[in-house]
């Protein structure tokens, strides 16, 4: 597509339950991101990848969070046991490399997920 | 984000007016993006400035980057309905260059 796209738009899941959020880059962006944004909360860096590796995962808040990517091209972003405060829009990101080259960052329109 | 404040956190103009939103870091930066954010859905990418003394413009929208390289404006003239939203500034940082640290947000609503 021309765009970046996130699967699902929506998603309501319980307590404990495990949620997969999907990412398709624009087509020949090797650089990926995934965001948090929670009510009333900025936006929260989650993790970077470059290509199929992810040099940079300090966002992600905790254990329970795992991203992945294959191909150079679809990520998914798991969250285990999910809580409440998990809550939150996932938002996911491309570039066609980094942001110190001078590259436009691109973003879908976000997975919201609720956790209740 | 401490490291990036915006001013102010909300406006409400009357359309046909002028109105700036500031972007202001602790630190150097390295490069600025503005984005605009309407509720639900994704952030539309605006601009992006990296030199110092930068100035871009698009439609009705100027963005500015200080000399310093640690302060951003946007401008936008005639403001109109269709402007409304959220304005995001993000930024990357010597040491974090591979992720944007982004504002808390100005919430714009233009009133016809």
């Amino acid at each position: 597509g021309a765009g970046v796209s996130q699967s699902p738009s929506n998603k309501v899941t319980e307590k404990g339950k495990d949620v997969e959020l999907r990412c398709d880059p624009i087509s020949g962006h090797t650089a990926l991101y995934w965001y948090r944004q929670s009510l009333g909360q900025g936006l929260e860096f989650l993790i970077y990848f470059q290509g199929n590796s992810a040099p940079d995962k300090s966002g992600l808040p905790s254990d329970r969070f795992s991203a992945e990517r294959t191909g150079g091209s679809v990520s998914t972003l798991t969250i285990q046991r999910t809580q409440q405060e998990d809550s939150a829009v996932y938002l996911c990101a491309s570039s066609p490399g980094q942001p110190i080259s001078g590259n436009t960052i691109y973003f879908g329109e976000g997975s919201w997920l609720t956790v209740v | 984000s401490q490291e990036l404040e915006q001013s102010p956190q909300s406006l409400i103009v009357q359309e046909g007016k002028n109105l700036t939103i500031n972007c202001t870091s602790s630190k150097t930066l390295y490069g600025l993006y503005w984005y605009k954010q309407k509720y639900g859905e994704g952030l539309i990418f605006l601009m992006m400035l990296q030199k110092g003394g930068e100035e871009k413009s698009h439609e009705k929208i100027t963005a500015k980057l200080d000399e310093k390289k640690q302060q951003s404006s946007l401008h936008i003239t005639a403001s109109q309905p269709s402007h409304a939203g959220i304005y995001l500034c993000g930024a990357y940082f010597s040491g974090s260059a591979r992720q944007l640290t982004f504002g808390s947000g100005t919430q714009l609503t233009v009133l016809p």
